[in-house]
């Protein structure tokens, strides 16, 4: 069955610090990625998006996050975090060959930024 | 706002009732989803309907679990006989039909059990 593991459950960062949160898929075959973000009391959003083309991608807020296939890998990074990116923060994978409508989540990671 | 809406935000019940569930989606998304987070994990995927068509179910969608999305606008979703094990954030999230389309998700529904 295909899975989506993130490596980091909770990380504490100062501000300007840089940010890289882990992500890697179990599924074999055409994949589609993507990083949610939730703020406190808010509802899931899209942070960014891949499908196909560069791997490497770039979202809202200064995110962007690069597609490894080989190592099967989404990690999701940002150069200098504010304290407003404080949230927690979700990889999810489609299987992208398929009619699925289905998305499979990790267990989230917590990013807590002090200012 | 006409994002994805969900009503109640919380609801709270003795183990044994029925419980039902109300989610409105984009209004021209023609997809709806529904998936169940508890606390510490991220969404489990539920099913998911294109127009009125229940198209997809997960094993998790035991028998006391229900969803209709009958005239393909809203879709509810109906748990009987409640168990402590329901107790999650039941989420609904609507998107356009097709792969690079993301979903959007509603603020769900607190569903706790006593």
């Amino acid at each position: 069955a295909q899975s989506v593991s993130q490596h980091n459950h909770h990380v504490i960062l100062s501000e300007a610090a840089s940010l890289e949160l882990g992500c890697n898929y179990s599924y074999g075959g055409t994949v589609n990625l993507f990083w949610y973000v939730q703020y406190p009391g808010q509802h899931l959003q899209l942070l960014l998006k891949y499908f196909s083309g560069d791997p490497l991608v770039k979202g809202i807020k200064g995110f962007e996050a690069e597609f490894i296939k080989s190592k099967f890998s989404f990690n999701l990074r940002k150069p200098s975090v504010q304290w407003s990116d404080t949230a927690e923060y979700f990889c999810a994978v489609r299987q992208g060959s398929s009619n699925t409508g289905k998305l499979i989540f990790g267990q989230g990671t917590t990013l807590q930024v002090k200012p | 706002d006409t994002g994805v809406s969900q009503d109640p935000r919380h609801k709270i019940t003795k183990r044994g009732q029925n419980v039902t569930f109300r989610c409105d989606p984009i209004s021209e998304h023609n997809r709806l989803y529904w998936y169940r987070q508890t606390l510490g994990q991220g969404p489990e995927f539920l099913t998911y309907f294109q127009n009125e068509a229940q198209l997809e179910k997960s094993r998790l969608l035991s028998d006391r679990f229900s969803a209709e999305r009958p005239k393909g606008s809203f879709s509810t979703l109906e748990i009987q006989r409640t168990e402590q094990g329901d107790s999650a954030m039941y989420l609904c999230a609507s998107s356009f039909e097709g792969e690079t389309q993301p979903q959007h998700f509603g603020d769900g529904t607190r569903l706790s059990i006593l």
